[in-house]
């Protein structure tokens, strides 16, 4: 069965940091492409970074440039995202999800709160 | 960045209906788009993806048509396990974008 687990949310002040981190498992890791799509009442879906299966293409959304770096360590399976300088539109649902173009995996995503 | 709208924001329909959705990008962006379902506390889960191909277990009432800048979606008879909110998002150029949502309901 295909996964994805998120982990390291959490409530954190402005300006402060936060790494999240996705385990996957059910599939070859290292074919895919993985996505960062994060979720606000607000806001909607918004898509926030992606990484190619080597980890040598990392994209961004504009808004969080600078501020967070994805990463894989495919030995683990596992996707990162290191978020700097949280602000408080940061706060939201985070979903780890596979693919480049077509997300058919989701995890169950993690919640990031930024307020102090 | 390619801005996705979606008409209607909500709607109401009873079971049985035929329910159709919109969604316009703000560019060509060919076949490149895809439809997400996702009900409350759950993850968005892929139904239609490249404008029409219908993604594999999904249900055959659920179609998708469009290419260019105007796509829609097509529930062919409601039901109550449809209620949900439907999302449209653009694989044609980085950043990806979602459209804002329509909310379907059962009246």
């Amino acid at each position: 069965e295909v996964q994805l687990e998120e982990s390291g949310g959490g409530l954190v002040q402005p300006g402060g940091s936060l790494r999240l981190s996705c385990e996957a498992s059910g599939f070859t890791f290292t074919a895919f492409w993985m996505t960062w799509v994060r979720q606000t009442p607000g806001k909607g879906l918004e898509w926030v970074a992606n990484i190619s299966p080597d980890g040598s293409e990392k994209n961004y959304v504009d808004s969080v440039k600078g501020r967070f770096t994805i990463s894989r360590d495919n030995a683990k399976n596992t996707l990162y995202l290191q978020m700097n300088n949280l602000r408080a539109d940061d706060a939201a649902l985070y979903y780890c999800v596979r693919g480049l173009n077509h997300h058919r995996c989701w995890g169950q995503g993690a919640l990031v709160s930024v307020s102090s | 960045d390619i801005q996705m709208t979606q008409s209607p924001s909500s709607l109401s329909a009873s079971v049985g209906d035929r329910v159709t959705i919109t969604c316009q990008a703000s560019q060509d962006i060919s076949y490149h788009l895809n439809w997400y379902q996702q009900k409350p506390g759950k993850a968005p889960k892929l139904l239609i993806y490249d404008a029409s191909k219908l993604e594999t277990g999904v249900t055959t009432t659920y179609s998708g048509r469009g290419s260019g800048t105007d796509f829609t979606f097509t529930i062919s008879s409601l039901q109550p396990e449809d209620t949900a909110i439907y999302f449209c998002q653009q694989f044609h150029n980085l950043p990806r974008t979602f459209g804002p949502g329509t909310e379907v309901q059962i009246k």
